[in-house]
Parts: structure tokens; C-alpha cells; sequence
């Protein structure tokens, strides 16, 4: 079964401070890896899709990158406005009819101070 | 607007009563996802339909839920006699034909069973 594991589950960092979130994964026949943005209480925005390793996404402060087993979006000098939650999503299988689904980790709920 | 929008936003209602919930994808998108999402989780997977067609669903879609797209447009997910642990957000999520390709999803609709 595929599973995607993010961590950290919540991260603190002050305005300015670079770091990373990290989505490791298991699946058979990876399609495409995809990160999402969450607000509470709004719907997933759509961030980035990646599909195969060694494959980067640039987007304001924001970089996504792939290995075979994991995923890192790189947030640097974060401002407040990007506090939200981080999701992970996965996309496996053979293409059939069915194996559309998106498999989702648990999300890295990201805290950006003043 | 062009964005996924689902109707209502918020919906609370007793135990054991039905409930139906609308989502209407970007218009040029043929492929539409069911999701719910709990507290701190992910979003779960629960149907996804192309065009008229539903073509996946998940083990987590009990005979109390049924999801419908009748013309290949908007879709209806309906909650027979509902239960407290079907409280969650639903989200739906429309994307183009093709082997992989991000889904949108909308605002979701917050379903509270007392």
C-alpha cells in the first residue's frame, strides 16, 4: 500500500530563518509527487508537481525537490504570510481506469514569528 | 471566479439525518475527486469520476454515502443517516484527462454531526 510520511509535524521558525520539510515515501510506480498549500479551514492550493528524481520546482521562496525515496520543499528567509500547513501528495500506479487518487501525508504545520 | 467551488460551507446536523453536499469543478476539467479530511490529517480519498463515469472508490465510501456527477458536470455526495465520526471536511477537487495532472480543489464544505 503507498504511503507518504511528512515530518516535521510542526515546525517554528522566525522570520527570516531558512529550513526545510521533508516527505518520504513508499509507493510502487511513482507518477508524480505533488505539494500543496492549506490555510485553516480553506481547501489544499495546489504548489508544485514533480515526477522524477533529480527534478526541481522554484516558486517565490519556496523549492521543491525529488529523490527516489523522499521529497524536501525548501522554504528560505520565510516571511509570516507563509505560516500554513504543507501537504504531501503522491500519485502511483499503472494507468488504468482507476490509480488517480492523490495519497496525502499528514502535513507539516509550518509557524513563521515576526 | 473559475476556481472549484461546493455548496454549502458549513453543515451541522443531528445524528441519523441525510445530508447532501455539491461540488462544481472548473469548467474544463472532466475529472472530479471526493476527499475528506479530519483534524491534523491529510486528506482521504473517496471517489473520483470521469465525466458521468465514477470509476474509483475507496473502502472508506460505506453504503451510507453515495456520490453522483449526472450530466458530467457538477456532483452530489450525500451522507445517509449519518454518524459523529462522519464529521470531517469534504473537499472536492476537478483536474484535466490525462495520466498525471494536479488536481484544484475547492474550499470544502465542514460537516458537523451532533
Amino acid at each position: 500500500e503507498d504511503q507518504v510520511t511528512q515530518s516535521p509535524e510542526a515546525l517554528r521558525l522566525q522570520e527570516g530563518e531558512s529550513s526545510s520539510l521533508n516527505c518520504s515515501y513508499t509507493v510502487s510506480g511513482l507518477r508524480g509527487l505533488f505539494w500543496y498549500r492549506q490555510d485553516p479551514g480553506k481547501g489544499p492550493e495546489f504548489l508544485f508537481t514533480l515526477y522524477s528524481a533529480g527534478e526541481e520546482k522554484e516558486k517565490e521562496r519556496l523549492k521543491a525537490t525529488l529523490t527516489k525515496k523522499e521529497s524536501f520543499l525548501h522554504i528560505t528567509a520565510p516571511k509570516p504570510e507563509d505560516s500554513a500547513t504543507y501537504l504531501c501528495a503522491v500519485q502511483a500506479g499503472v494507468i488504468i481506469q482507476g490509480a488517480q487518487k492523490l495519497v496525502f501525508g499528514q502535513g507539516t504545520r509550518l509557524t513563521i514569528n515576526p | 471566479d473559475t476556481g472549484v467551488s461546493q455548496d454549502p460551507r458549513h453543515k451541522i446536523t443531528k445524528r441519523g439525518q441525510n445530508v447532501t453536499f455539491r461540488c462544481d469543478p472548473i469548467s474544463e476539467h472532466n475529472r472530479l475527486y471526493w476527499y475528506r479530511q479530519t483534524l491534523g490529517q491529510g486528506p482521504e480519498f473517496l471517489t473520483y469520476f470521469q465525466n458521468e463515469a465514477q470509476l474509483e472508490k475507496s473502502r472508506l465510501l460505506s453504503d451510507r454515502f453515495s456520490a453522483e456527477r449526472p450530466k458530467g458536470s457538477f456532483s452530489t455526495l450525500e451522507i445517509q443517516r449519518t454518524e459523529q465520526g462522519d464529521s470531517a471536511m469534504y473537499l472536492c477537487a476537478s483536474s484535466f484527462d490525462s495520466s498525471s495532472y494536479e488536481q484544484y480543489f475547492g474550499p470544502g464544505t465542514r460537516l458537523t454531526v451532533t
